[in-house]
C-alpha cells in the first residue's frame, strides 16, 4: 500500500530561522511527488512537482528536493507570510490513479 | 481566468436531508476528484473520474454518490447515509494522464445538525 508520512506534525519558526519540512514515502513506481501549501479555510496551492530522485525545484524562499525515499521541502529565511500547512503528495502507478496525501506539516512562522 | 469553482463556500443542512456541493472547471482538464477534508487528517479520496460518464470510489465513497455528464462539472452529493457529513469538502481536476499535478477549488464547508 502507498504511504506518505510527514514529519514533524507541527513546526514554529522564528522569522528568518531557516528550517526544512520532511515527507517519507513507500510507493511503487512513482510517477511524481508534489508539495502543496494550504492556508485555513482555503484549497490546497500547487508548488511544486519534482519526479525522479535528485531533482530540485526553488521558488522564492521554498526549495524542494527529492530522493528515492523521500521529499525535502527546506525554507530558507521566512516570513510570517509562510506560515501555513504544507502537504505532500505523490501518485505511483499509471493513468490518472489518485494522489496519496500525508497529513501535512502545520508551520508557524513568528515576527 | 481558468480555474476551478467550488460552490456554495458554506453549506448548513439537518440532519436526514440529502444535498449537493457543485464543482465546475474550466481548465479543460480530463480527471477530477473529490477529497474530504478533517482536522489532524490528511485529504481523503471520496469518488474520482478520469473521463465523461465514468467514475471510481475512493477511499470513503460510502454515502456520497457522484455524476459526471459534463466534462466540466463533477457535483458530489452528501447523502443521509453518511454517517459523519460535517466537513470541509475539496474539488479538483487534473490535466492528462501520468505524473501531472492537480489543481483545487476553493472548497464548501458543510454543516450537518
Amino acid at each position: 500500500e502507498d504511504q506518505v508520512t510527514q514529519s514533524p506534525e507541527a513546526l514554529r519558526l522564528q522569522e528568518g530561522e531557516s528550517s526544512s519540512l520532511n515527507c517519507s514515502y513507500t510507493v511503487s513506481g512513482l510517477r511524481g511527488l508534489f508539495w502543496y501549501r494550504q492556508d485555513p479555510g482555503k484549497g490546497p496551492e500547487f508548488l511544486f512537482t519534482l519526479y525522479s530522485a535528485g531533482e530540485e525545484k526553488e521558488k522564492e524562499r521554498l526549495k524542494a528536493t527529492l530522493t528515492k525515499k523521500e521529499s525535502f521541502l527546506h525554507i530558507t529565511a521566512p516570513k510570517p507570510e509562510d506560515s501555513a500547512t504544507y502537504l505532500c503528495a505523490v501518485q505511483a502507478g499509471s493513468g490518472n490513479t489518485p494522489l496519496v496525501f500525508g497529513k501535512g506539516t502545520r508551520l508557524s512562522v513568528i515576527a | 481566468d481558468g480555474g476551478i469553482t467550488q460552490s456554495p463556500k458554506y453549506l448548513f443542512r439537518k440532519e436526514g436531508q440529502n444535498v449537493t456541493l457543485s464543482c465546475e472547471q474550466n481548465l479543460n482538464h480530463d480527471a477530477m476528484y473529490w477529497y474530504r477534508q478533517d482536522p489532524g487528517q490528511g485529504l481523503r479520496l471520496i469518488y474520482y473520474s478520469q473521463i465523461v460518464n465514468d467514475f471510481q470510489k475512493g477511499d470513503i465513497a460510502e454515502g456520497y454518490s457522484v455524476s459526471r455528464e459534463k466534462k466540466e462539472s463533477f457535483p458530489l452529493t452528501v447523502t443521509s447515509a453518511q454517517k459523519n457529513p460535517t466537513a470541509f469538502y475539496l474539488c479538483a481536476s487534473k490535466n492528462g494522464a501520468g505524473g501531472y499535478e492537480q489543481y483545487f477549488g476553493p472548497g464548501t464547508r458543510l454543516t450537518v445538525t
